[in-house]
């Protein structure tokens, strides 16, 4: 039952270091979400993608980028961490039906000094 | 943009109180709505999900109920208990599996 896995858990970069944070999921999935959440700000969406292969921007996506190289894995990288970008990192994921029940894994905090 | 609006922003109860979350949103056209529980550090929760066909859905203590003509969704708590204490989120989700996020409710359950 392990669901969403977000890895890793806590990262500190240095500004301009980059960085890949790794989604799997084990639910056969066909969508996938990257959002961050920040005080005050709620969610917002980074990136997400419809299936294999797919990737597409959602409301946050400056500064990022994504893969989805395999049905169950969505990786989102940093390729020049900002200290704007520390924040707290959540994947998810929910099925083509459209009950569209969302799952989340347990979140990735990055602090970039 | 759809516009997702919890209120209130937070609760202070104390134990054994029965109490109402409420979650408001602009479009009808939903699909579906689903209620999240956020513990400090920690993922969400899926709580419940109601279908656009469903007026409500119950889970032990929960109950959350659906009205898409008024645009709101309630989430009522009963017999509330310190373990409750948590941030607690609405998603509203339309066509092709979009969610928008309220920003939450922070309950604290005070023994």
């Amino acid at each position: 039952n392990a669901g969403v896995t977000q890895t890793p858990k806590f990262r500190v970069l240095k500004t301009g270091q980059s960085m890949t944070l790794l989604c799997a999921q084990d639910m056969n999935h066909e969508y996938m979400y990257w959002y961050r959440q920040d005080p005050g700000m709620g969610l917002r969406l980074i990136h997400y993608s419809v299936g294999e292969g797919t990737t597409a921007k959602g409301e946050v996506p400056d500064g990022y980028n994504v893969s989805r190289l395999k049905k169950q894995n969505f990786l989102l990288g940093l390729e020049s961490a900002a200290p704007s970008q520390t924040s707290v990192y959540f994947c998810a994921s929910s099925s083509t039906e459209n009950t569209g029940e969302l799952f989340f894994g347990e979140g990735s905090r990055l602090t970039v000094l | 943009k759809q516009e997702v609006t919890q209120i209130p922003a937070a609760l202070s109860v104390p134990e054994g109180e029965n109490l109402v979350l409420n979650c408001s949103f602009t479009d009808s056209a939903i699909y579906n709505l689903q209620w999240f529980r956020q513990d400090p550090g920690k993922g969400l929760t899926s709580l419940l999900l109601i279908q656009s066909s469903q007026r409500e859905q119950t889970s032990g203590r929960l109950n959350a109920s659906l009205d898409k003509s008024s645009g709101r969704s309630t989430l009522y708590i009963a017999a509330s208990q310190p373990g409750d204490s948590a941030t607690y989120l609405c998603a509203v989700i339309y066509n092709f599996n979009k969610f928008y996020f309220g920003s939450g409710t922070k309950l604290n359950v005070k023994p």
